[in-house]
């Protein structure tokens, strides 16, 4: 959705660099998630937040941080990049409304590759 | 940890033919959703089964929540190369964590 915004859409870098992922959304939702994409492995959860004030962690955020600047804003942190964090990164967000049966709305996708 | 696994992981059908992909899940599911991801693209929300056993159609698509709320099926008939994409089923885990399969990936032979 052109509402799910993500920046950069492509980067590479070099082992042992910071790098910040950004994801923006204009649908008003509450909810935003960080997925990371690996083949045969499916989307995996990195990182979630259901306001402005709550984080929690995923199934695999070791390695990661983020940040939930504003409602539409939440990124993602790689504090000393890695060549196995080579992957594609999905942000999603959902409205909360459905308790656990929340739709996600997905970004773009970020393809970030670790040298 | 709930696991979410789907099969097969891989399967080519010529245009026309049916094809079911199946999702299980190491625990119960109190819903579970089902997303499509064309290639070079992101995962999009198809449709959401709660009750045991339902059934819900879109088109040339079913999708099936089992009885015991543990597994899932899709299938699609007469299958057409707009159906090309990765397919992944998803559920809630306690706390609203969702858990995305493995996923399957078609291929359609024209």
């Amino acid at each position: 959705d052109a509402d799910v915004t993500q920046t950069p859409r492509n980067r590479i870098t070099k082992t042992g660099k910071r790098i910040m992922l950004e994801c923006s959304q204009t649908k008003g939702h509450d909810r935003m998630y960080w997925y990371r994409q690996d083949p045969g492995l499916g989307l995996q959860l990195i990182y979630y937040s259901f306001d402005v004030k709550d984080i929690n962690k995923g199934e695999i955020s070791d390695g990661y941080s983020v940040s939930r600047q504003a409602q539409a804003k939440f990124s993602l942190s790689l504090e000393s990049a890695i060549p196995n964090q080579t992957a594609l990164y999905f942000c999603a967000t959902s409205d909360g409304t459905g308790g656990s049966t929340d739709t996600q709305y997905f970004g773009p996708g970020t393809r970030l590759t670790v040298l | 940890g709930q696991q979410v696994m789907q099969i097969p992981q891989y399967q080519h059908v010529q245009e026309g033919e049916d094809f079911t992909t199946y999702c299980n899940s190491s625990t119960t599911l109190s819903n579970i959703q089902w997303y499509k991801q064309r290639p070079g693209g992101h995962p999009v929300f198809l449709i959401q089964l709660v009750k045991s056993g339902e059934v819900k159609k879109q088109k040339r698509l079913t999708f099936q929540f089992g009885e015991a709320k543990k597994n899932s099926s899709l299938h699609i008939t007469a299958t057409q190369t707009t159906d090309v994409g990765t397919y992944f089923c998803a559920g809630p885990s306690t706390g609203n964590q969702f858990y995305f399969g493995t996923g399957t990936s078609l291929t359609v032979i024209p």
